[in-house]
């Protein structure tokens, strides 16, 4: 069963419009670690947020947020005012507690192109 | 030079040759990670070291041999590779903590791969 579920393969928006791309996690661990990263077309991967399990508050950067259900183990970005720079792969990535070397796991990702 | 960098950008190789691709980071990490990145799939962990001592390996072919002599410098090497194996290879680093979510990766740019 996957670890990290990216139901949108491709989303379109318009610029300074918000977008939400949705990310579902499956894990038995209490504690564990929610990660988004972009991707743009040069291949880097980028840090944008990241949310603990038992943070109390969704995680905020500047225009990311992440709203967080831990009830229904979801972990959707939500991009306010987007821009063409915004236009990238998005991958939503979870790591888990218990093992020392512990990596990542990432999901298939979902494309995001904005629109002037 | 700062944050994780990869050689080479990009790689042409028949199947019958043998290359190595290069990691280095300058963060003071002590984890470093190879992963492999196809269309449409989601980036595959191959290798982790944790403390300059390999703790994963998920079932990688052994026509991919990966060594880390220093916690700085990670190496894939690759010989008598498939056409499949063309992709993006992504290495990380970071700062291994247990017990801890927290901490995300940096990414190097990759090396886009083509085997021929």
């Amino acid at each position: 069963a996957q670890k990290i579920t990216q139901t949108q393969p491709g989303m379109f928006v318009q610029e300074k419009e918000a977008v939400t791309l949705d990310c579902t996690y499956d894990t038995s661990d209490q504690s564990y670690g929610l990660f988004w990263y972009k991707q743009p077309s040069s291949g880097e991967m980028i840090f944008l947020i990241y949310q603990g399990s038992y943070d109390e508050q969704n995680a905020t950067e500047g225009r990311y947020s992440l709203n967080f259900q831990k009830a229904r183990k979801s972990a959707n970005l939500v991009i306010s005012a987007s821009q063409l720079g915004d236009s990238a792969m998005y991958f939503c990535a979870m790591r888990e507690r218990d093992q020392a070397g512990t990596a990542l796991i990432f999901g298939k990702g979902t494309t995001l192109s904005v629109s002037s | 030079e700062t944050g994780v960098t990869q050689t080479p950008r990009h790689l042409v190789m028949g199947m019958t040759n043998k290359k190595s691709l290069k990691c280095e980071q300058h963060l003071g990490h002590n984890a470093m990670y190879w992963y492999k990145q196809s269309a449409k799939k989601p980036l595959e962990l191959m290798f982790v070291y944790s403390l300059e001592e390999r703790v994963e390996n998920n079932s990688v072919p052994s026509r991919f041999s990966p060594e880390c002599p220093n916690s700085s410098h990670l190496f894939l090497h690759l010989h008598t590779l498939q056409p499949e194996d063309s992709a993006l290879y992504l290495c990380a680093s970071s700062q291994d903590r247990v017990r801890q979510t927290n901490y995300g990766y940096t990414f190097g740019s990759g090396t886009r791969l083509t085997v021929v």
